[in-house]
């Protein structure tokens, strides 16, 4: 089982669609989690921590269950400019290294 | 945007040559990281330094070498590259959070594209 798994789509919306993504991470005992975006052919770029209590900035909004050992990504009114592969990122126990998951790609169309 | 540079951007090369990748990074932090991107398996760690000439090895190290003789440098080594190492090739840096942990978010270089035929 690989220790971050996710959908790897590709997600085709509409803009203004809501689409939600899930990743699931194998390691219980994981401290920290995030969400990456990753245009084509560009590096990944922080979009935000993911928080026990769950987080909003804007339009996005990341929730943790840890019981389940999962997490998600809520994007509302999808833009064109959402369009990208949206990377699933765990911080195991050992601290100081990251495990990314292999991305899920969101396409947007007008 | 952190002040992360990869050198070069491509480079196509022949098996067995040597091949060295440079990170340069103006942000002082102490960790770097250098990663590989491939379909199908995402990002994955190569090798990581914790300060000048500490490095350890991530989960995909056979074949690579790294060096770090300066806090703003971090070279990836390919001995004699194989086709198995053509890939896009990421350098991260990340800082260190005030209780002694290093701070897990990290700032990414825009990537080296290497073509090993």
């Amino acid at each position: 089982r690989k220790e971050v798994e996710q959908d790897p789509g590709p997600f085709n919306v509409p803009e203004g669609a809501t689409v939600a993504f899930n990743c699931t991470y194998s390691n219980s005992a994981s401290q920290s989690f995030f969400w990456y975006r990753q245009d084509c052919r560009k590096e990944p770029k922080l979009l935000m921590s993911v928080y026990s209590s769950g987080n909003e900035d804007g339009r996005f909004t990341a929730q943790l269950n840890r019981a389940s050992q999962y997490i998600s990504l809520l994007i509302r009114d999808s833009k064109l400019s959402d369009s990208a592969t949206y990377l699933c990122v765990v911080n195991p126990p050992q601290g100081g290294k990251l495990i990314f998951g292999q991305g899920t790609e969101l396409s947007v169309k007008p | 945007d952190a002040g992360i540079t990869q050198s070069p951007r491509h480079k196509v090369t022949e098996t067995g040559t040597p091949v060295t990748l440079r990170c340069h990074q103006t942000e002082n932090h102490r960790y770097m990281y250098w990663y590989r991107q491939d379909p199908g398996h995402g990002l994955r760690l190569i090798h990581y330094s914790y300060g000048v000439k500490d490095t350890d090895k991530g989960e995909v190290s056979d074949g690579y070498s790294v060096s770090r003789s300066k806090t703003e440098d971090f070279l990836l080594t390919l001995e004699s590259a194989t086709s198995s190492q053509t890939s896009v090739y990421f350098c991260a840096i990340s800082d260190r959070f005030s209780w002694g942990q290093p701070q897990e978010t990290q700032y990414f270089g825009p990537g080296t594209r290497l073509l090993v035929l």
